[in-house]
């Protein structure tokens, strides 16, 4: 099946840094996701995007398909920024496969 | 407002008791999905319904067992319970394939050890 793998596994910033978290895919997708986990466990939709690049406020992805990798970047950090991303690809009808998440902490 | 409630936030139980983890999604979403969340294995999907009464196995279904009666009610079932199945559950819906850029929607876990 499609392995996904996140990197790094964790991430200590200052308030005000910028940082990209990267997702590697080991096959061709439709569907890829970057979802929010806050430190309370709630998991929220960031993006949706298979290819190109998207951008909503501080944060922007970017997915290279033909090279199966995504980026998440992250400018001007806020400690409300902390928690777990994760990359999420379709992996079947109705199957979403995850990588095991970057986490990000973010001090003021 | 998209709405996804479990049943408890935070639950203890015994080795080989009957767990119930309860999911209730108000959106009227056809599919709905349970994962498990492990540190360093994200998140795992153990089984998920397409359709009232109807289930299918995902990646990790030994030891669990679901029930979808109605179409707002998905319910996961551990019928005897282990301690490596000590983990966060999470539960999510999402509508039918009607787009591509659907996603699915979370609810806010639970938190299960078992002793």
């Amino acid at each position: 099946g499609i392995q996904v793998e996140q990197s790094p596994p964790d991430l200590i910033l200052q308030e005000g840094a910028n940082s990209t978290l990267r997702c590697n895919f080991s096959d061709s997708v439709n569907n890829l996701q970057w979802f929010h986990q806050n430190p309370w466990g709630q998991l929220i939709n960031l993006f949706y995007i298979p290819s190109g690049t998207k951008q909503n406020g501080r944060l922007s992805a970017t997915t290279v398909a033909t090279e199966r990798y995504s980026l998440l970047y992250i400018s001007s950090s806020q400690t409300t920024d902390s928690g777990v991303y994760f990359c999420a690809v379709e992996g079947g009808y109705n199957k979403l496969i995850f990588g095991a998440g970057t986490r990000l902490a973010v001090h003021p | 407002d998209v709405k996804v409630t479990q049943s408890s936030r935070y639950l203890v139980k015994r080795t080989g008791e009957k767990v119930f983890l309860e999911c209730v999604q108000d959106m009227d979403h056809e599919n709905m999905f349970w994962y498990r969340q492990d540190p360093g294995l994200g998140l795992r999907l153990i089984y998920f319904s397409y359709d009232v009464k109807m289930k299918e196995k995902g990646d990790i279904p030994e030891g669990y067992s679901v029930s979808r009666e109605k179409k707002e009610r998905f319910s996961l079932i551990l019928e005897s319970a282990s301690t490596n199945q000590t983990s966060m559950y999470l539960c999510a819906s999402k509508p039918l394939a009607e787009s591509s850029t659907d996603t699915q929607y979370f609810g806010p876990g639970t938190r299960l050890t078992v002793l």
